[in-house]
């Protein structure tokens, strides 16, 4: 499967700021990237779908002007949290579509808003 | 009602038993269904994948598919501690634009 890796790990920041998270496909062409986030012992809940050179789609609930994903290259997504608040903390998560309906997803960004 | 149903755990289990997890989903369009392990703060790992119903086997895992009862099934022979972690379901239709709807995971123990 694909090898997907974020940057940072995680991150720490104060409220008010904003946060830039890295998503890199390692070894594979990727048209098509999503964006999770995942609350303490919750399932993963699909925050958007970025598809290179295009604008992403933004799931029901999800402010596009808050979160902001560019996926200007095959093998970079990233996604800003803008203006972020405690309420922001979370895992958030990207996985890049494997072909058919396999996603492969990176480790992983624990923010934290303080 | 969730789109798909999965116990939540934690499902605690000697080492060397057979485990078995299950999800059970309501969208009759969903054609493509797949395991993924989850360890504490890391990304899910994709276990299994499985097209329609069936069954399908890769070393000490099994995943099975019912579609007629809409029931998936992921099992796991001579488990170890190291199978410790968070087992998430996670369904796509055929069609769209392939997005996953995830179960919400089983934490499973393997006691040593």
């Amino acid at each position: 499967g694909a090898v997907v890796s974020q940057h940072p790990s995680w991150v720490i920041c104060k409220s008010g700021t904003s946060v830039k998270i890295e998503c890199r496909s390692l070894d594979f062409q990727a048209t098509t990237m999503f964006w999770y986030r995942q609350f303490p012992k919750q399932s993963l809940m699909l925050m958007a779908t970025s598809n290179e050179g295009s604008k992403a789609t933004y799931e029901q609930g999800v402010e596009k002007d808050k979160f902001l994903i560019n996926h200007a290259s095959l093998t970079l997504s990233t996604l800003t949290v803008t203006s972020a608040h405690p309420e922001d903390s979370s895992f958030y998560i990207c996985s890049v579509s494997g072909g058919l309906y396999e996603q492969y997803f990176g480790p992983g960004t624990r923010l934290t808003v303080t | 009602q969730k789109e798909v149903e999965q116990d939540p755990g934690p499902l605690s289990v000697p080492e060397g038993a057979i485990v078995s997890l299950n999800c059970t989903y309501s969208n009759s369009a969903f054609q493509y269904f797949m395991w993924y392990r989850q360890y504490s703060r890391k990304g899910p790992e994709l276990l299994m994948y499985t097209y329609s119903s069936g069954n399908k086997e890769d070393g000490r895992f099994t995943a099975q598919v019912d579609k007629s009862s809409k029931y998936i099934s992921l099992f796991i022979r001579d488990s170890q501690p190291s199978d410790s972690a968070t087992y998430l379901c996670a369904m796509s239709e055929e069609t769209g634009r392939r997005a996953l709807t995830f179960g919400s995971g089983t934490r499973l123990q393997v006691q040593p």
